[in-house]
């Protein structure tokens, strides 16, 4: 079985230019997650999604940043416009959830984002 | 809000050899899941154990074990005939249980680097 897919691994663009991370969750899995790790701040929580609607945004730094889940197979985090300080490694994750129980998150490889 | 803390930055162990990386966390929950994850420096997030607070039983899962203390919030992972392939940074991770209000977040200490000489 596949796990979670991320791409692209590497995305290096100038400030000002917009930034589409993309996701292939775990088929079967109802709860996807993105996360973000720096140096400074280490590893956090930016949104989450359950059954493809927007569940927690409380993480996502400003309006700059936005996702979306139109179905259950795929997810976007768009950065718009990217600035310097969005450097980062942006994890996908994703679980089961039932019963308002998440199951263990699986993580994908990462996208490390460097903008100039 | 809940809070994990792992206290040692790097930590090394010899081939073959035993060494405990330690983490402690705050809740005020009596439902929830710790985990430890490895991230290798291809940075992949692997899930090495995971422990159910509602569980007396430390998890083990073959060389990698935890010591889960849940009066003193303590939930340290121990990794015995240390391998080189076990280079890689550590992270405790906390997360609430069912009807928590988090939804499932996890919160993440600051990491432990772990160095295996050969």
């Amino acid at each position: 079985d596949a796990g979670v897919i991320q791409s692209p691994r590497h995305e290096v663009t100038e400030m000002g230019q917009e930034v589409t991370l993309r996701c292939k969750p775990i088929s079967g899995h109802n709860s996807l997650f993105w996360y973000r790790q720096t140096m400074m701040r280490g590893l956090e929580l930016l949104i989450y999604f359950n059954n493809n609607v927007p569940i927690d945004d409380s993480g996502m730094p400003e309006d700059r940043f936005s996702a979306k889940m139109p179905n259950a197979s795929f997810s976007t985090l768009k950065i718009q416009p990217s600035e310097p300080r969005d450097s980062a490694v942006y994890f996908c994750a994703s679980s089961r959830t039932s019963g308002g129980s998440t199951d263990t998150q699986y993580f994908g490889p990462g996208t490390r984002l460097t903008v100039l | 809000a809940q809070t994990v803390t792992q206290s040692q930055p790097e930590m090394s162990v010899q081939e073959a050899e035993t060494v405990t990386l330690s983490c402690t966390y705050d809740t005020s929950e009596s439902d929830y899941y710790l985990f430890w994850y490895k991230q290798p420096p291809s940075r992949q997030m692997i899930l090495v154990i995971r422990q159910e607070a509602y569980k007396q039983q430390n998890a083990t899962e073959n060389r990698f074990s935890v010591n889960f203390q849940k009066a003193a919030k303590s939930f340290s992972l121990k990794i015995s005939d240390s391998q080189l392939g076990d280079a890689a940074m550590y992270f405790c991770a906390y997360r609430e249980g069912a009807g928590g209000t988090s939804y499932g977040k996890l919160t993440f200490g600051q990491g432990t680097i772990l160095t295996v000489h050969p």
